[in-house]
């Protein structure tokens, strides 16, 4: 079963800012968090992961409470293309197979 | 990121037919593969774990008969849905990773119906 609960669905305004939360109250040490999109009919596509600290790369940023019990993935601008819907993973540092849960749809209107 | 490749996008079959699915990593080498179906407005489920020259290992639920996984080389991975009826249309998405990197890439999925 997956680990992780996030919101069915959100709306976000073309050029705003999408903040996207995920619950992960049962993440144990060795555990990441990963962040995948999926953009109708496509294969999911890797966005970021992170530990402990907030990371950032080209295409978003990632924010794990001290607790490491939730994190927000954020979108700073986000566009058109960025309708998708997106899934917060908790995976072992060993790696291993991804498992998904339902994830959150995320529109951006114009 | 490296580059993982399906074959067919898409595929029509007669009910009682056998079809291959081809995943391929063309970049790298594929020491594990993972294969998951996904139904409409549903979440990927994970059908099997693939390591290169061994058997797959299936999740719970998924009939190994049913679904044959061979991963014959560190680039090839192969999903035959066998005797496939109308309840075994579904996209079927692949992914690979290269020990011992953890990173794993998808394929674009192959999105089978079954008349």
């Amino acid at each position: 079963d997956a680990k992780t609960t996030q919101p069915p669905s959100m709306d976000c305004a073309e050029g705003r800012a999408a903040n996207l939360p995920c619950n992960h109250s049962t993440i144990s040490g060795n555990e990441y968090v990963y962040w995948y999109r999926q953009i109708h009919s496509q294969g999911p596509q890797y966005i970021i992961h992170g530990l402990k600290n907030n990371e950032t790369n080209e295409m978003a940023s990632l924010i794990i409470t001290e607790d490491r019990k939730s994190s927000t993935l954020i979108l700073p601008h986000a566009t058109l293309r960025d309708t998708a819907v997106y899934y917060c993973i908790v995976r072992p540092a060993a790696g291993g197979k991804l498992i998904f849960g339902q994830g959150t749809e995320l529109s951006v209107k114009p | 990121g490296a580059v993982v490749s399906q074959h067919p996008s898409w595929v029509i079959c007669k009910s009682g037919t056998s079809v291959k699915i081809e995943c391929r990593s063309l970049d790298f080498q594929a020491t594990t593969m993972f294969w998951y179906r996904q139904f409409p407005k549903q979440s990927l489920m994970l059908m099997a774990t693939s390591n290169e020259g061994s058997k797959a290992t299936y999740e719970q639920g998924v009939e190994k008969d049913k679904f044959l996984i061979n991963h014959a080389s560190l680039t090839l991975s192969t999903l035959t849905v066998t005797s496939a009826h109308p309840e075994d249309s579904s996209f079927y998405i692949c992914s690979a990773r290269a020990s011992p990197q953890l990173e794993l890439f998808f394929g674009e999925g192959s999105r089978l119906t079954v008349l």
